[in-house]
């Protein structure tokens, strides 16, 4: 199907472990963003890429790890999940730079870490 | 630097009833402004969104939002509200120095009651 997804959709671990969050993208959009959404503060930009191998840190990146090896994918990894890691987390796409350009959203992954 | 400020957490209306979300932002550059709506457990979707053209903006579902610079407004109206507008919508800004990084505002769960 076209668009972006998310796997999984819901996903609960333990304190310590090491969790993969997956986004992939069927439109070939250069830039890709991952959000965390959490009461209270609306959505906050964890990392984003620019394109291929391009990434870079947005408001809040401490405890994550990005790679974006393909266009499409751009998975993002907790190393050592916290319990502050306990979020929803949206994964986004965009075909182009300009602060005037849509963000498209996938439908998010519910993490809760024990 | 930029911002948004989101004036209510919540607001319930009856159907049939006028929906206004109240929306301010700050920017240190021109911004473009946009609504994103989120139903329950769903990803964000595209409401309508200002890129310095018409002040006035129409979007979809009926909804609209006004861009006022002397009042660093954007707030969102909808002439009448049905059951299915039931969400949570965002205000968010992006700035022409920040490229396409968005600022999110807190969110405002609008409540559609019969």
């Amino acid at each position: 199907d076209a668009g972006i997804t998310q796997s999984p959709r819901y996903k609960i671990t333990e304190t310590g472990r090491q969790v993969t969050l997956m986004c992939h993208q069927t439109w070939s959009h250069s830039y890709m963003f991952w959000y965390r959404q959490d009461l209270g503060h609306g959505l906050r930009l964890i990392y984003y890429s620019a394109a291929a191998d391009i990434t870079d840190k947005g408001e809040v990146p401490d405890g994550y790890v990005v790679s974006r090896s393909k266009t499409e994918n751009f998975p993002l990894t907790l190393e050592s999940a916290t319990r502050s890691q306990t979020s929803v987390y949206f994964c986004a796409s965009s075909p182009l730079q300009g602060y005037t350009d849509t963000q498209y959203f996938g439908p998010g992954t519910r993490l809760t870490v024990l | 630097a930029q911002s948004v400020t989101q004036l209510d957490s919540h607001v319930s209306v009856s159907e049939g009833t006028p929906v206004l979300l109240r929306c301010n932002y700050s920017s240190s550059y021109s911004p473009s402004l946009f609504w994103y709506v989120q139903h329950p457990n769903k990803g964000l979707q595209l409401l309508l969104k200002y890129t310095s053209a018409a002040t006035l903006v129409k979007g979809i579902n009926g909804f609209e939002a006004e861009f006022k610079k002397s009042e660093t407004s954007f707030h969102l109206t909808k002439p009448s509200a049905h059951m299915s507008d039931a969400a949570e919508y965002f205000c968010v800004v992006s700035g022409a120095g920040g490229g396409n990084k968005l600022t999110f505002g807190t969110g405002t769960q609008l409540k559609v009651e019969l």
